[in-house]
C-alpha cells in the first residue's frame, strides 16, 4: 500500500541554523501539506501546496518558513534560521483532492538546542 | 472558522468492553469529519471520515462513528476495546468553503487498555 515517507525521523539542530525536512508523497496525490505538534499541544496546520504553489497558510508560517517540490516527486520545508520554538513533530500530507482524506507521515522530530 | 473539542483527554478501558470518544465540533460550513489514530511513534492513520454521506461512518478495526447534526457531535465508539487499540486518537474537521484542504484537530484522546 502507498504510504507517505519523511527523512530524517530526528533531526536535532542548533538555534540559529537551516533545516530542511523532507517528505515523498503517495505518488498520484496533488495536493500536499505541512503540519506540526509541539509537545503536548495540537496538531496545528502550517501550509497546503497545490500546483507547485502554495495554496494556503496558517499565521505561524512566515518568512522563516518556506515549502518546495523541486523534483515531482519531494516535497520539503525549509526554515530558514531555526528558534527554539520551532522544536516540534511534523508532518507531511499528501491527498488526492481537497474533498479527500489526506494521507500522513510518521513524522520528522525537530529538536533545536 | 472550525474548531474540534475532544471532551476526554485520557480515557480508561478494560479489553473486551467498549469504548467511547467524545468529539464535539463547530463549522461555518457542512463539515467534513475524520477520526484519526496515532500509535506510539507511528505516524497518523485515519480511521474514518465522515463526508455527508451516511450519518454513521464505519472505519477500520472495528471503530465506528456517529454524525449528529443537532448536537454537533462527532462521537467515535468500538463495541469491544482490544490491547491493540491503545493508542492517541485525534478528531479533525476539515475547513469547506474556500480552503484548499485544511484540517483542524482536537487536541487528540489517549486511549489505555487494561487487561
Amino acid at each position: 500500500e502507498p504510504e507517505v515517507t519523511q527523512t530524517p525521523s530526528h533531526q536535532v539542530t542548533q538555534m540559529g541554523q537551516e533545516v530542511i525536512l523532507r517528505c515523498v508523497p503517495i505518488s498520484n496525490h496533488l495536493y500536499f501539506y505541512w503540519y506540526r505538534q509541539i509537545l503536548g499541544q495540537k496538531v496545528e496546520f502550517l501550509v497546503s501546496f497545490y500546483n507547485n504553489e502554495i495554496s494556503e497558510k496558517s499565521e505561524i508560517f512566515d518568512d522563516q518558513f518556506s515549502v518546495e517540490r523541486p523534483d515531482g516527486s519531494n516535497f520539503t520545508l525549509k526554515i530558514r534560521s531555526t528558534k527554539l520554538e520551532d522544536s516540534a513533530m511534523y508532518f507531511c500530507a499528501s491527498g488526492f483532492g481537497t474533498g479527500n482524506e489526506q494521507y500522513f507521515g510518521p513524522g520528522t522530530r525537530l529538536t533545536v538546542t | 472558522a472550525q474548531s474540534v473539542t475532544q471532551l476526554d483527554s485520557h480515557v480508561s478501558v478494560s479489553e473486551g468492553t467498549p469504548v467511547l470518544l467524545r468529539c464535539n465540533y463547530s463549522s461555518s460550513y457542512s463539515p467534513s469529519l475524520f477520526w484519526y489514530v496515532q500509535h506510539p511513534n507511528k505516524g497518523l492513520q485515519l480511521l474514518l471520515k465522515y463526508t455527508s454521506a451516511a450519518t454513521l461512518v464505519k472505519g477500520i478495526n472495528g471503530f465506528e462513528a456517529e454524525f449528529k447534526k443537532s448536537e454537533t457531535s462527532f462521537h467515535l465508539t468500538k463495541p469491544s476495546a482490544h490491547m491493540s487499540d491503545a493508542a492517541e486518537y485525534f478528531c479533525v474537521v476539515k475547513a469547506g468553503g474556500t480552503s484548499y484542504g485544511k484540517l483542524t484537530f482536537g487536541q487528540g484522546t489517549i486511549l489505555t487498555v487494561h487487561p
